[in-house]
């Protein structure tokens, strides 16, 4: 079985400021690994994605994200928060052969100016 | 290429009505996937489409809800007798291959 945990369910910072978005996954195969962002009433926009290759993965707007297998992580971070920011942000993991994405409850971010 | 379209943006219905949605992904993929989304909660499969095959359902598909990708491009979701609990974002995507889904904006269903 396939999950991922979004540690916090709100995160605040301030602009310019560090963002850590913490994200576990559990999967008995080496999965695929998927962070979103959605803004309010809209769909998924795609951030960045893991499938294997490279363990540091750079993303949109200025995210990464690193795989590290042996602590099942997949943290996504930015070095200097911008207002525009500000959003929901999924977790989701999946695995080779599988049909769908399992997604995290997210966490939503706050940009304080 | 304009990305994943999802018609209507938005939907209110009463309880017991019928609804239909569309959902036109990108020309070039021929994996196409269906989830719910309700408030504060992530996405939720709901059924996957490789063509115009219907190749995965989830639990959460009751009798009441039915998808169709005829020709294999674009795909409609049904959702007969609508009740309170059906109002949620529907979200449709698609993919070539693993791992690229391209998300749509949504089909937002409010049941009163």
């Amino acid at each position: 079985a396939q999950s991922v945990t979004q540690l916090g369910s709100h995160v605040s910072v301030s602009e310019g400021a560090l963002v850590l978005l913490r994200c576990n996954y559990s999967s008995s195969v080496p999965p695929y690994l998927f962070w979103y962002v959605q803004y309010p009433n809209q769909g998924l926009q795609l951030l960045l994605k893991y499938t294997s290759a490279a363990t540091l993965v750079k993303g949109i707007n200025g995210f990464e994200a690193e795989f590290k297998k042996s602590e099942t992580s997949f943290h996504l971070t930015k070095p200097s928060a911008h207002m525009s920011d500000a959003a929901e942000y999924f977790c989701a993991v999946t695995q080779t052969g599988a049909n769908n994405l399992f997604f995290g409850t997210g966490t939503r971010l706050t940009v304080i100016p | 290429d304009t990305g994943v379209s999802q018609d209507p943006r938005h939907k209110i219905t009463k309880r017991g009505q019928n609804v239909t949605f569309r959902c036109d992904p990108i020309s070039e993929h021929n994996r196409l996937y269906w989830y719910r989304q309700t408030l504060g909660q992530g996405p939720e499969f709901l059924t996957y489409f490789q063509n115009e095959a219907q190749l995965e359902k989830s639990r959460l598909l009751s009798d009441r809800f039915s998808a169709e990708r005829p020709k294999g491009s674009f795909s409609t979701l049904e959702i007969q007798r609508t009740e309170q609990g059906d109002s949620a974002m529907y979200l449709c995507a698609s993919s070539f291959r693993e791992g690229g889904y391209t998300f749509g904006s949504g089909t937002r269903l409010t049941v009163v």
